[in-house]
């Protein structure tokens, strides 16, 4: 069964520091991958994906995010966190190849950002 | 705007009453979701539909009915409410096959309170 497991519910950073929240997955078959974010009493909104190709993808907001088969981590890093990253962060992955060309997004637990000056 | 809208955002009612949540996308997706949000912030699918069909429905209450008149809408009725239903309800669409490449659009969610 694929699973999604974020390390750490809650990270803390201050402003222009490194940002780094971790995600492993779990899948017999070649995942798809995002990472959603969620600012307070909204929605999700993407913020990047890998499906094939290249493993090092940048988003929006200037995250990026590596795949890495061997470790089965798809890592979120942003190289100097602002006030406004401040948000619920989410993992998930695609089990779309079992699925027969349906899916369902699986997510991982989240991780809560904290930026202080 | 093209989006996913749900209504209504905020939702308190009283423990057995019947309530529904509507959702309507205009971004000619042909799949449509319903994932619940509990209070500690963990996301779970309920339901999913590609073109009005039902194609995914986990381990849900029967208490809770999926409807889609259409690929555009998608709507959740919810009979006797109780208190564990409190929760975030959050519908989505994508493109089903190689669309989801593109990722899931995520509405921004009906607060529902149970009391």
């Amino acid at each position: 069964a694929q699973s999604v497991t974020q390390l750490g519910s809650h990270v803390s950073v201050s402003e222009g520091a490194l940002v780094l929240l971790r995600c492993n997955y779990s899948s017999s078959v070649p995942p798809y991958l995002f990472w959603y974010v969620q600012y307070p009493n909204q929605g999700l909104q993407l913020l990047l994906k890998y499906t094939t190709g290249a493993t090092l993808v940048k988003g929006i907001n200037g995250f990026e995010a590596e795949f890495k088969k061997s470790e089965t981590s798809f890592h979120l890093t942003k190289p100097s966190a602002h006030m406004s990253d401040a948000a619920e962060y989410f993992c998930a992955l695609s089990n779309f190849m079992f699925s027969g060309g349906y899916n369902k997004l699986i997510f991982g637990a989240g991780t809560r950002l904290a930026v202080h000056p | 705007d093209t989006a996913v809208s749900q209504t209504p955002k905020y939702l308190v009612t009283q423990m057995g009453n019947d309530k529904s949540i509507k959702c309507e996308q205009n971004l000619g997706h042909d799949t449509m979701y319903w994932y619940k949000q509990d209070s500690k912030k963990f996301l779970k699918i309920m339901f999913s539909y590609n073109n009005k069909e039902l194609i995914i429905n986990e381990t849900v209450p029967n208490r809770f009915s999926p409807k889609s008149p259409d690929k555009a809408h998608l709507n959740l009725h919810i009979n006797s409410l109780e208190l564990g239903d409190s929760a975030v309800y959050f519908c989505a669409s994508s493109h089903s096959g190689e669309g989801l490449l593109y990722g899931y659009t995520f509405g921004s969610g009906t607060r529902l309170t149970v009391v």
